[in-house]
This record gives structure tokens, C-alpha cells and sequence, in this order.
């Protein structure tokens, strides 16, 4: 599977947006970038996923380079409620797993 | 609202007391996984069901088995805990019609091994 590198740590200010890059350099054609996060002592929560076209939902959107070589998770306006861990996951092609990183740390700060 | 329910929050047992851990889901998926994630570390799966059918991840050890009564529930059962197992347990699903379909997890067992 296609490995992820992420930032281990960011901070970003309230109200403004959050960009976080992952480099995922192997991907291969029809594997899907997906972002969770996961908040201190909860279980990880779906955000987005893509596989060649930017995607937006009501959470954040993702910007996916043209080679597919990197990726851009961005939280429009964030909030104290978004500080948590972001994990940038490439999906196996034909398998059910998730393989998580290490993740970026993202502390939002009044 | 349909979710992915945990059961218990927090669990304590002993060195080598056999633990039982359960979750159940209102969502209807096809699929269910337990992941383990220790302290300050990723989650890391364990196995998962695909309906009946058990896939266990290579490096997941013997002292942890899983069953599945129903489409509902599924059980993490560790045999003898060491105190290297201590984590939180998470229980994830998805629907399994599709490769890419969404895994909602739930809010996760803390386990201490005392």
C-alpha cells in the first residue's frame, strides 16, 4: 500500500483556515486519499475522500495535485472543536483496510 | 441515529483475566473491525468480518480472537491479557458493497490490565 507523510504537528489560528498537506508519492491510479480525525478520546470520524477531482462536504475540502502525488485537506474556518489528530490514509484498491500513519496534530488556538 | 455503540466505555482487568468486549451497530453494514490503538500511537487493525466471514490481520497475536453472533454485534475477546495489551479497543463498520465505502467508528473501550 501507498504510504502517507504528514506533518507530525501544526497550529493554526480560530476562524482561520487550516491547510494540511500529506505527501503520498506511490499512490497508484485507483487508490482513494482519505482524511479522518480523530479528538482526544473519541474514536476517528470520517471527513473526506477523493481520487482525482477536488471534493468539498460540509467539514472541509480536498485538494488533490494533478499527479496525484500530493494532497491538501482544508478546514475553511476553523474552530477550538477541530483541534485534534488529522490522518491522511491511501485505501488499498481492492482491500477493506485502513492503515493509519502517524498523523499531524492540529491545535486550534483562540 | 444510527451508530456504532461500545460497550463498556472503560474496562479493568486483571493479569491474564480473560475480557470480553462488545459492540453492537444500528447502521445495517456488512462489515466490522476491531483496531487497536495504544497510548499515543495510530490505530492498528486487528481483524475484521465480512458478514460471517473472519479475516484476521497476519500480525494480530493468538491471544485475540472475535466472533460474530449476528449482523449486529461482534466481541473482541482477549484470552489472557498481558499488561502490553492495555489500549483502547475501537470497533469500527461499513457497508462492504463497495471497496471505498466509509468506516464509521465508535467511541472505543478503554482497556487497563492491572
Amino acid at each position: 500500500d501507498a504510504k502517507t507523510t504528514q506533518p507530525p504537528s501544526m497550529d493554526c489560528a480560530e476562524g482561520r483556515a487550516a491547510n494540511l498537506p500529506c505527501n503520498h508519492s506511490t499512490i497508484s491510479g485507483n487508490e482513494y486519499v482519505y482524511w479522518y480525525r480523530q479528538i482526544h478520546s473519541q474514536g476517528p470520524q470520517y471527513i473526506i475522500h477523493g481520487l482525482k477531482n477536488n471534493e468539498t462536504n460540509e467539514m472541509a475540502s480536498l485538494i488533490i495535485t494533478e499527479d496525484r502525488k500530493s494532497s491538501t485537506l482544508i478546514l475553511p474556518h476553523a474552530t477550538l472543536r477541530d483541534t485534534a489528530v488529522y490522518y491522511c490514509i491511501v485505501r488499498f484498491s481492492n482491500d477493506y483496510k485502513l492503515s493509519f500513519g502517524a498523523g499531524t496534530t492540529v491545535t486550534v488556538r483562540a | 441515529d444510527a451508530m456504532v455503540i461500545q460497550n463498556p466505555r472503560y474496562q479493568v482487568t486483571q493479569f491474564g483475566k480473560p475480557v470480553t468486549l462488545s459492540c453492537s451497530q444500528t447502521l445495517n453494514h456488512n462489515v466490522m473491525y476491531w483496531y487497536q490503538q495504544k497510548s499515543s500511537q495510530a490505530p492498528k487493525l486487528l481483524f475484521h468480518y465480512y458478514d460471517k466471514d473472519f479475516n484476521n490481520e497476519a500480525d494480530t497475536p493468538d491471544n485475540f480472537q472475535s466472533r460474530r453472533p449476528n449482523t449486529s454485534f461482534c466481541f473482541l475477546d482477549i484470552r489472557s491479557p498481558g499488561l502490553g495489551d492495555a489500549a483502547m479497543y475501537l470497533c469500527a463498520t461499513s457497508g462492504g458493497r463497495r471497496w471505498e465505502d466509509t468506516q464509521y467508528f465508535g467511541p472505543g473501550t478503554r482497556l487497563t490490565v492491572l
